[in-house]
């Protein structure tokens, strides 16, 4: 079936650091691929997206590209803040709506 | 707005005693789900709908049940809860059609089984 792996956290970085999150995937067909983040104490809100190979999704300064060839979907963003310490998910979705989730990654961004 | 919306937002019960999470959406969607967040699992599926009255297992259905009467409603049951069922737990819902839809998440419960 359909499965992500994501990095291990947590993740300690200091203000204007850049920040790497891996995520590879295993899928049949062609799945659209998410990353979702989650804050302290609140829901997950969709960050980005990418529907198909080569895409490129980005958002409030992040972006990840998704690559066929490598069945990868990694996190990046070049400067963070202390506002993006949050639980990080990759996630894929197949045909049937689900979505398939990562672990989560936990960030935290320290002045 | 739009939004999901999930009530109660935390519960602390014993074990066997029923309860019920209510999860509404006012975006006429119709696909909505349910899933629980353990540390180290992510978030995994337990149910979900594809529409009125249609309702199928996810990943991790047992010792729940769910029901979906109307389209803007899909509450969770758990009819005899234990304590592995402590958990956070998400409803979700997106629009029918395309696998690129984002699913839109409520706040989360946070349930405690004693």
């Amino acid at each position: 079936g359909d499965s992500v792996t994501q990095m291990e956290g947590p993740v300690t970085l200091s203000e204007e650091a850049c920040l790497t999150i891996n995520c590879t995937y295993t899928a049949t067909g062609y799945p659209s691929l998410f990353w979702y983040v989650q804050y302290p104490g609140e829901g997950l809100q969709l960050l980005l997206k990418a529907t198909k190979a080569d895409d490129k999704g980005s958002n409030k300064g992040f972006e990840a590209t998704y690559r066929k060839e490598t069945t990868s979907f990694h996190l990046e963003k070049g400067s963070v803040q202390v506002s993006d310490s949050a639980v990080y998910f990759c996630a894929l979705s197949g045909p049937d709506y689900k979505l398939s989730f990562g672990a989560g990654t936990t960030v935290t961004v320290r002045a | 707005e739009a939004q999901v919306t999930q009530n109660p937002r935390y519960l602390i019960t014993v074990t066997g005693k029923k309860l019920t999470v209510t999860c509404s959406q006012n975006m006429n969607h119709e696909y909505m789900s349910w899933y629980r967040q353990d540390p180290g699992l992510g978030l995994r599926q337990i149910y979900y709908s594809m529409n009125v009255e249609v309702t199928d297992k996810g990943d991790v259905p047992e010792g729940y049940k769910v029901s979906r009467k109307e389209k803007r409603n899909f509450p969770l049951i758990l009819e005899s809860p234990s304590p592995n069922q402590t958990s956070l737990y998400f409803c979700a819902s997106r629009p029918a059609g395309g696998n690129y839809n984002e699913q839109f998440f409520g706040p989360g419960t946070r349930l405690t089984v004693l």
